[in-house]
């Protein structure tokens, strides 16, 4: 059954810890996403990748860090540094190039920092 | 760089009235996307609109990309419950992006 998965579905930090979150997909896509979406508002890029050892920041890049050592992961770290790290996480997936390229989103981490 | 806007902003419709929801581009897109979010879920994908002047539909909703290709529309008719949820639009992943709009949060009340 293809698709992206996230874990954990629910995470909680302390103040002063990083945190990792996963996302896998095994819909082959070559570009991964990650966005942040705070309560009543809309999708914010963090970083995204479109190959495999490279990745790009977007917009809300300050205090988060990711790899891309899988064409299938692409896992997003929420840094000390950022300071309100409260939020709903999304990763997505597409393909690279022709007509249709609709992104394919993972059902999100909840992290709540405590 | 390429903004995308959406109005309004929050919607608040009886059940069985019509809602619409307006994307708008600062460039011209190859194509648009909408995609619908349940409250507490991820965003699913619902059609992509490529030709200038495009209209789409799918049962209760009707999708129009514009002839200058730089706005678009989604519209559902006689809205339900089910209808619930924030509409977003987004321009193509040029610049390997995608770019959202801010989305439209449609509530309906029964």
């Amino acid at each position: 059954d293809g698709g992206i998965t996230q874990s954990p579905k629910y995470l909680f930090r302390k103040e002063g810890q990083n945190v990792t979150l996963s996302c896998e997909q095994n819909l082959n896509h070559d570009a991964m996403y990650w966005y942040r979406q705070d309560p009543g508002q809309g999708l914010r890029l963090i970083y995204y990748s479109q190959i495999v050892n490279d990745f790009q920041k977007g917009d809300i890049a300050e205090g988060y860090s990711v790899s891309r050592e899988k064409k299938e992961s692409f896992p997003l770290t929420v840094t000390s540094a950022q300071k309100n790290p409260t939020a709903f996480y999304l990763c997505a997936s597409s393909i690279v190039g022709g007509a249709y390229t609709e992104a394919f989103f993972g059902q999100g981490t909840r992290l709540t920092v405590v | 760089g390429q903004q995308v806007m959406q109005i309004p902003q929050y919607q608040h419709v009886q059940e069985g009235e019509d809602f619409t929801t307006y994307c708008n581009s600062s460039t011209t897109l190859s194509n648009i996307q909408w995609y619908k979010q349940r409250p507490g879920g991820h965003p699913v994908f619902l059609i992509q609109l490529v030709k200038s002047g495009e209209v789409k539909k799918q049962k209760r909703l009707t999708f129009q990309f514009g002839e200058a290709k730089k706005n678009s529309s989604l519209h559902i008719t006689a809205t339900q419950t089910t209808d619930v949820g924030t509409y977003f639009c987004a321009g193509p992943p040029g610049g390997q992006n995608f770019v959202f709009g801010p989305g439209t949060r449609l509530s309906v009340l029964p």
